[in-house]
């Protein structure tokens, strides 16, 4: 079974750009968690879909945005790049609903550096 | 709002003793309690967890223990190995009745070196 895939690997963008990240979560997962790890704040929680919908949303400004697809793929949008905003971003998934026993699977994580 | 503190940050130990994972949190209503281990190259992965109605879970070397009254959780390694060195984080939620979801509220980390 692949497991979650996220793209790209790492990036590297300038003050006042915008980025998407994309996530594919483990088949048959309706749910995608976004995280930012930081090495100061640890992994700060972004934003869960689940079924297409933002079911549970975290302290990030407006500038961070997601979405998910019929799929269950995700993405997730960063506008107006801020030099704070370097870090590792993380997608988790998980079944989701009754189903979930709590288990999250992470991606490897997507790099981004902010010049 | 929702925290959770987690200690050390680092923690360095020979092979073969124990190591001690200690995290405190906030919100009440938690009631799941995840280990994460993250390696270098490796999507973070679920080591154990623990939900509020145990007090304590074992799973061989690795064990965590719930004091919910204290709101403290801690993650025990015995018998440490090299390959146990990696970044620890804990985590909590609240499981409601939809469910459990994807909304972990984790703790700093803990940089684990175990030493030959």
């Amino acid at each position: 079974k692949a497991g979650v895939t996220q793209t790209p690997r790492y990036l590297i963008k300038t003050r006042g750009q915008q980025v998407t990240l994309s996530c594919s979560p483990i088949s048959g997962h309706r749910s995608v968690s976004w995280y930012q790890q930081t090495p100061g704040q640890g992994l700060q929680f972004l934003f869960e879909y689940f079924s297409e919908t933002q079911r549970n949303k975290g302290n990030f400004p407006g500038r961070f945005s997601g979405r998910q697809f019929s799929n269950s793929r995700s993405e997730m949008n960063v506008s107006t790049l801020e030099l704070g905003d370097s870090a590792l971003y993380l997608c988790a998934s998980s079944r989701g609903g009754q189903a979930s026993t709590g288990e999250l699977f992470f991606g490897e994580g997507s790099r981004l550096t902010v010049l | 709002g929702e925290n959770v503190e987690q200690h050390p940050s680092t923690l360095s130990v020979q092979e073969g003793d124990s190591a001690v994972i200690k995290c405190t949190y906030s919100d009440s209503a938690s009631n799941y309690f995840p280990w994460y281990k993250q390696e270098l190259g490796k999507g973070s992965q679920l080591i154990i967890d623990i939900r509020s109605n145990v007090g304590e879970k074992k799973d061989q070397r690795i064990a965590v223990t719930l004091n919910k009254t204290a709101k403290h959780f801690s993650l025990h390694i015995t018998e440490t190995q090299p390959e146990d060195s990696a970044v620890y984080f804990c985590a909590a939620s609240t499981r409601s009745g939809s469910g459990n979801t994807g909304k972990l509220i984790f703790g700093q980390g803990t940089t684990l070196q175990v030493k030959p």
